[in-house]
């Protein structure tokens, strides 16, 4: 079986400050890791994914995630939050070799304050 | 990535009509899911479309009320049937592709039902 946790529902954050938005996984075997986001009135957006290599894993927007096996967790990560980045994050998971469905976190609302 | 197209963007529907949504992919895509999301919370799946057979429904969700059609592998429908203002909602389509071992999804139709 496979789960994901978001354990915030709300993260505030000064413009030009890091942000950090929570994720832990749970899997049987190796994971594939997700991160989404979803501005006001629009879709999910595809932001990064960890399948294999390199735990740090770079995406769009500037936004990285760092695959930590021990701690079983995908925390999203920006150096410098913006305004825009305003919006909601899904974390999700997938079990490799398992059911191609994968199942979504609960989502976070990033709030960039100016 | 998949370019996934939804119409309706959004409605506005009558208790006891039926609206189908439509999504078109522009690659052939194996799997296609079709997704519901109360605004500012987390998705939950009602079924994959499955090409050439009848769709897989989650818990919770029945053919009778949510009838899907995979003609081929870059279209689906999804009809809301019989709706109630309990049926509200955001309804995503979305794709999995296999090259790239990540999941994509459509703008989604906004449906309010009076």
């Amino acid at each position: 079986a496979q789960s994901v946790a978001q354990p915030e529902d709300q993260v505030n954050v000064a413009e030009g400050n890091p942000l950090t938005v929570k994720c832990t996984y749970s899997v049987s075997g190796n994971p594939y890791l997700f991160w989404y986001v979803q501005y006001p009135n629009r879709g999910l957006q595809f932001l990064l994914k960890y399948i294999t290599g390199d735990n740090l894993v770079k995406g769009s927007y500037g936004f990285e995630a760092e695959f930590n096996k021990s701690q079983t967790s995908f925390h999203l990560k920006k150096p410098s939050a913006l305004v825009s980045d305003s919006a909601l994050y899904f974390c999700a998971v997938r079990e490799k070799g398992g059911s191609y469905i994968p199942t979504f976190g609960r989502g976070t609302s990033l709030i960039v304050h100016p | 990535s998949a370019v996934i197209s939804q119409k309706p963007s959004r409605d506005i529907c009558q208790r006891g009509t039926s609206l189908t949504i439509q999504c078109q992919v522009d690659s052939q895509v194996t799997m296609m899911f079709w997704y519901r999301q109360q605004p500012g919370q987390s998705l939950t799946l009602i079924a994959t479309a499955n090409q050439g057979s009848e769709a897989t429904y989650e818990s919770g969700f029945v053919i009778d009320k949510f009838p899907i059609s995979r003609p081929n592998l870059t279209f689906s429908t999804l009809t809301v049937s019989n709706m109630s203002p309990e049926d509200s909602s955001i309804y995503l389509c979305s794709v999995w592709e296999t090259d790239q071992e990540t999941q994509y999804f459509g703008p989604g139709t906004r449906l309010l039902v009076l």
